[in-house]
This record gives C-alpha cells, sequence and structure tokens, in this order.
C-alpha cells in the first residue's frame, strides 16, 4: 500500500482566491493523479502528473485554472485557481502502483468550500 | 449517457443481510474492474478487483463480473454496521496507465 497525506485536510476560501493543495506519499511513484468528487458526484479525474513533465488535463479542465507541480516521485500539487462556488468539492490526490489501474490509492481529500 | 452508472442509492438494509450493488457500464474496452469503499470524510480504499468477467471472492466480499452484459456486481454477506459506507466501483481499460473511471457511488447503511 501506500500512505499519502494531503494538505489541507479542508479550506474556506473567498471567491477569486487561489488555494493550493499539496500531496505527498510515503514511497517514490511515478504515477500521481488529482481527482474532483463533488457533492452526491462521482470521482472525476482532473489529470495525470508525472514527475519532470507537464501534467495531462482532462477534458474539461484547463492549466491555468488547475496548475499542477510534479517536483520529485514523492510530491505534487494541484492549485485552484480564481475560485468560484462552483469550485466547492472535494480534491483527491491518487497514486498508481500498477499500470492499469488496480493499485490505487488515495489520499483522504481537501474538503474545499468557495464562498 | 455516463460510462459507468451506478444506483446512488442510498441503502438501508438491517445487520447480517446479503448487500448487492451493481453498476453496468457502456465503454466495452473496460478490462480491469475495481471495488472502492469510503468512509466519510475519508479518501477511497481499494477492496478488490476483478479481471474480465468471473467471480472473485475475499472474505465477506464477493465481486461479479458480466462483460456480455456490461454489469458488475458486489456482494457483502453478512453484512455489519462497519460495513456502512460509500461504495464505488471503478473501472480501467488497461491501457490507460492507470486512469480509472468511477461510479456514481451507492450510500450503504447497515443498521444494528
Amino acid at each position: 500500500s501506500a500512505v499519502i497525506s494531503q494538505k489541507p485536510s479542508r479550506d474556506i476560501c473567498q471567491r477569486g482566491t487561489s488555494l493550493t493543495i499539496q500531496c505527498q506519499v510515503d514511497s517514490q511513484v511515478t504515477m500521481m493523479f488529482w481527482y474532483r468528487q463533488q457533492p452526491g458526484q462521482s470521482l472525476t479525474l482532473i489529470a495525470t502528473a508525472n514527475q519532470g513533465s507537464e501534467a495531462t488535463y482532462e477534458s474539461g479542465f484547463v492549466i491555468d485554472k488547475f496548475p499542477i507541480s510534479r517536483p520529485n516521485l514523492t510530491f505534487s500539487t494541484l492549485t485552484v485557481s480564481n475560485m468560484s462556488p462552483e469550485d466547492s468539492s472535494i480534491y483527491l490526490c491518487s497514486v498508481e502502483r500498477s499500470t492499469v489501474g488496480t493499485e490505487a490509492f488515495f489520499g483522504q481529500g481537501t474538503r474545499l468550500t468557495v464562498v | 449517457q455516463k460510462e459507468v452508472e451506478q444506483d446512488p442509492g442510498p441503502l438501508s438494509v438491517p445487520e447480517g443481510a446479503i448487500v448487492s450493488l451493481n453498476c453496468t457500464y457502456s465503454n466495452s474496452a473496460f478490462q480491469y474492474f475495481m471495488w472502492y469503499r469510503q468512509y466519510s470524510r475519508k479518501g477511497p480504499e481499494l477492496l478488490m478487483y476483478t479481471y474480465s468477467s468471473g467471480n472473485k471472492e475475499d472474505g465477506r466480499f464477493t465481486a461479479q463480473v458480466d462483460k456480455s452484459s456490461k454489469y458488475i456486481s458486489l456482494f457483502i454477506r453478512d453484512s455489519q454496521p462497519s460495513d456502512s459506507a460509500t461504495y464505488l466501483c471503478a473501472m480501467s481499460g488497461g491501457t490507460s496507465y492507470g486512469k480509472l473511471t468511477f461510479g456514481q457511488g451507492t450510500i450503504l447503511t447497515v443498521h444494528p
């Protein structure tokens, strides 16, 4: 398994501001993923982050809104920029130990409320 | 149409009941099928995964996949109050290096 620590666990932010979420893993991993879980909704993949390369974003998500850093094999950040109430959600960091999606582990999530 | 459909429930059962959770999907490229459990204010936790069609058993949990019907199930036997959580199905095509597509999640409550 993998131990994943996310910070902050929750935050309340003013609209128009930005929040950076940190994800720390207890071991080196190639693939890190960022998901969004809106109230009553499924987990939706925002982007895939590889160390040393630009993140790959899913349809509907753009780098200007959700910039991601991946400076090394144990750490990543996701920034939610120029926030609006629609960005209120749980943001989850995930790591994958297999190449086919069968060994994914998640952090506890960051509960974001934008007011 | 969503790629993965899951009845959100909520589902409420008495302790000891057999629980059946289900997902349907439309993408025939999916080959790996996962079930996650998510407790309130926690991240999802992998319960088990199945490759292609068939059954897999792990203690009180049994996962079934019917690829011909594009239908997967998770059965929980002798359900316990500690099983109360949201259960999420997830799927992978096996070629997208770990990218998962999730169902909406089913909220389960097991009452004593």
